[in-house]
């Protein structure tokens, strides 16, 4: 399975201070996505990325690919307490009807 | 309704009980995928439903069997499970528009199953 793996395992920043996290994978791609999730419930899909895009915006934002590398990177800029979950990236090596491969999470404290 | 719910909130069953869990959504997707996730770990996948078909069973034990009745439903059927199950159970739905589309899916809450 295409495990990917994350870091750091946990931030603390400051409330307005950016926040990047990290997320590798091991083996080719259809798209890469993020996701956020509070405190054990639901995810939230954050935003999609496509293995032919190197990068996207959306809103606060800001996500990387670089498939020669087999990474991606999140930036969350102007920290909000309200942005305090985990964060998972997750890969799908098609697109369609297939399920996601998670990464191990980053969890996010904004301290105010 | 861009919503996807599930019922029951949280479960509490023993070794030898029979459950269901559901999920239902009316977003029109044709891809319903049921999740595992244990404390302080990321998702697992165990089964992904194309129109209605199991199209993908991650080696699941067969303790737990899906069925889905429709395009807006999705089932757990649970027995004889052991307390490792215990984990919060997360469905979610996609579009699922062919090997083109892209996979953006939606979670519903979970349910969270504690098995004694």
């Amino acid at each position: 399975s295409q495990q990917g793996e994350e870091d750091p395992q946990a931030l603390s920043i400051q409330e307005g201070e950016n926040a990047t996290m990290n997320c590798s994978y091991k083996t080719s791609i259809n798209n890469l996505q993020w996701y956020r999730q509070n405190s054990g419930r639901g995810l939230v899909h954050l935003i999609l990325i496509r293995s032919n895009e190197r990068e996207k915006h959306s809103g606060r934002l800001r996500v990387t690919l670089d498939t020669s590398k087999k990474s991606s990177s999140l930036l969350i800029t102007a920290s909000r307490a309200a942005d305090t979950a985990s964060y998972f990236c997750a890969t799908s090596g098609g697109g369609g009807a297939d399920g996601l491969t998670f990464g191990k999470g980053t969890h996010l404290i904004i301290q105010p | 309704d861009t919503e996807v719910t599930q019922t029951p909130k949280h479960l509490v069953m023993g070794m030898t009980n029979k459950k269901s869990l559901k999920c239902e959504q009316h977003m029109g997707h044709r891809a319903m995928y049921w999740y595992k996730q244990k404390a302080k770990k990321p998702p697992e996948l165990m089964f992904v439903y194309s129109y209605e078909k199991l199209s993908i069973n991650e080696s699941v034990p067969s303790r737990f069997s899906p069925e889905c009745p429709n395009s807006s439903l999705l089932n757990l059927h649970l027995h004889a499970l052991q307390p490792e199950d215990s984990a919060l159970y997360l469905c979610a739905s996609s579009h699922g528009g062919g090997a083109g589309g892209y996979n953006e899916q939606f979670f519903g809450p979970g349910t969270r199953l504690t098995v004694l």
